[in-house]
């Protein structure tokens, strides 16, 4: 059974870097039938769909927020890593990582992780 | 860019059906075949209940059905159940490798 599992710092300070990681196992990040998605959740409101990733390192990011994101993949841990710059209070959410069916006519999240709460506070 | 349109809440008693909508443009909902709706729990990670508009995963009962028309998507819940009880959210594809999820259904089973 896949489980994908985030972690990473729970708090943040406002204008630096958040980063997390995601660890899959029971399969492998180098499948070349997936992507890997980041998406959030602030408290209290809707899904936001952050950036996937794809073994090779080609990366998709959300218009919104692409100029702040960076992603990148470990075949060698089975990782994959998010990192989201200058972050304000507006950043604070709970982080999930995804499988991203995006091969062929397939687009959604068939795998989550349970998702970790970052806060962003001074 | 602007989040799918759903509505807030919906309700329903058991036994009975209720459909949720989700609303985009012909650049996302209405141009593509890839919707997508997943189910929340409080607390819980999102569960994929739909994909490819109308397909349902291994597992999720046949209660649940998908369909679209024009650029508004619908996720039915037939045969209401208490354990239905949740927040439901649509996504589709955006063109141009962008995806949009909608801004959530709070489903209440009365």
């Amino acid at each position: 059974q896949l489980q994908l599992q985030e972690s990473g710092p729970g708090l943040v300070k406002p204008s630096e870097t958040l980063s997390l990681t995601c660890t899959v196992s029971g399969g492998s990040v180098s499948s070349r039938s997936y992507y890997w998605g980041w998406i959030r959740q602030p408290p209290g409101k809707g899904l936001e769909w952050i950036g996937s990733i794809y073994y090779s390192g080609t990366t998709h990011y959300n218009p919104s927020l692409k100029s702040r994101v960076t992603m990148s993949v470990d075949t060698s841990k089975n990782q994959f890593s998010l990192k989201l710059s200058s972050v304000t209070a507006a950043d604070t959410a709970v982080y999930y990582c995804a499988r991203h069916h995006s091969i062929g006519p397939d687009q959604y999240f068939d795998y989550w992780g349970q998702g970790t709460l970052v806060t962003v506070s001074s | 860019q602007s989040a799918l349109t759903q509505p807030p809440s919906a309700s329903g008693s058991p036994g009975q059906s209720v459909t949720i909508s989700c609303t985009g443009t012909s650049s996302d909902v209405g141009g593509y075949n890839y919707v997508s709706w997943y189910q929340q729990h409080p607390g819980k990670a999102p569960k994929l209940m739909i994909y490819e508009v109308s397909r349902r995963p291994s597992g999720v009962p046949d209660r649940f059905s998908g369909s679209k028309s024009g650029n508004t998507a619908y996720l039915t819940v037939s045969r209401l159940q208490a354990e239905d009880e949740a927040d439901y959210y649509c996504n589709s594809y955006a063109g141009s490798n962008n995806l949009m999820f909608g801004g959530g259904t709070k489903l209440t089973v009365l």
